[in-house]
């Protein structure tokens, strides 16, 4: 079957740096993402991996080894406001999207 | 408008009345996608339209799940004689097109259906 495994809650300090992890089984593979999702609010889009190797966008980088199954997101310079669910995705062969359970990040000052 | 959007946010039905939730995607996104998402849990698909074809709808949980997209922009999800494991957030998601290099999904404000 298809799984994506990634920590279901972590906690981190503020202007620290966390990385959360990410390993995934699909069939198939066309893509990774990582969305962010507040309580209670829809997801809203991250960062998008297809090659291997750390993709860069301010704050947040996010890094794919299509070998290993595995990716990770990197939040550095933690603001308070980063507290929330982050979401890993695989596109499989199908093009449909397969859904982590999230992780939970709580931020603390 | 500027972004998806969905109703109604809440809604609490009977065990077994029916309920239709609707979305309006971005204006020109050709894809369009329902997820259901349980509290603590990732988005769950349900069903995928290529403007009014409904190409998959692997994920809808029974045959009391059904959704449309006649005209090719708005979509309504119907669940028929709900039942108490229905109650999740529906999520309606568009993008421009499935295939699109980065394929991000835009997902909407999401409605909450409780059902007592």
């Amino acid at each position: 079957g298809q799984n994506i495994d990634q920590p279901t809650e972590m906690t981190a300090t503020e202007g620290a740096i966390v990385q959360i992890n990410c390993t995934y089984q699909t069939s198939g593979f066309n893509g990774l993402f990582w969305y962010q999702q507040h309580a209670g609010e829809a997801p809203t889009f991250l960062s998008y991996n297809v090659l291997d190797g750390l993709e860069e966008k301010g704050r947040f980088s996010s890094f794919l080894s299509r070998s290993k199954g595995y990716s990770y997101l990197l939040l550095k310079e933690l603001q308070m406001k980063d507290s929330a669910s982050y979401l890993c995705a695989v596109r499989d062969s199908n093009y449909q999207l397969i859904w982590g359970a999230g992780t939970k990040l709580i931020i603390k000052p | 408008g500027a972004g998806v959007s969905q109703s109604p946010r809440y809604k609490v039905a009977k065990r077994g009345q029916d309920v239709a939730l609707r979305c309006d995607p971005i204006s020109g996104h050709v894809s369009l996608f329902w997820y259901q998402q349980a509290l603590g849990q990732g988005p769950e698909f349900l069903t995928y339209f290529q403007n009014e074809a409904q190409l998959d709808k692997s994920g809808l949980p029974s045959d009391r799940f059904f959704a449309e997209r006649p005209e090719g922009s708005v979509s309504t999800l119907k669940i028929q004689r709900t039942q108490q494991e229905d109650s999740a957030v529906y999520l309606c998601a568009s993008s421009l097109a499935r295939g699109a290099p980065t394929y991000e999904q835009y997902f909407g404000p999401g409605t909450r259906l409780t059902v007592t």
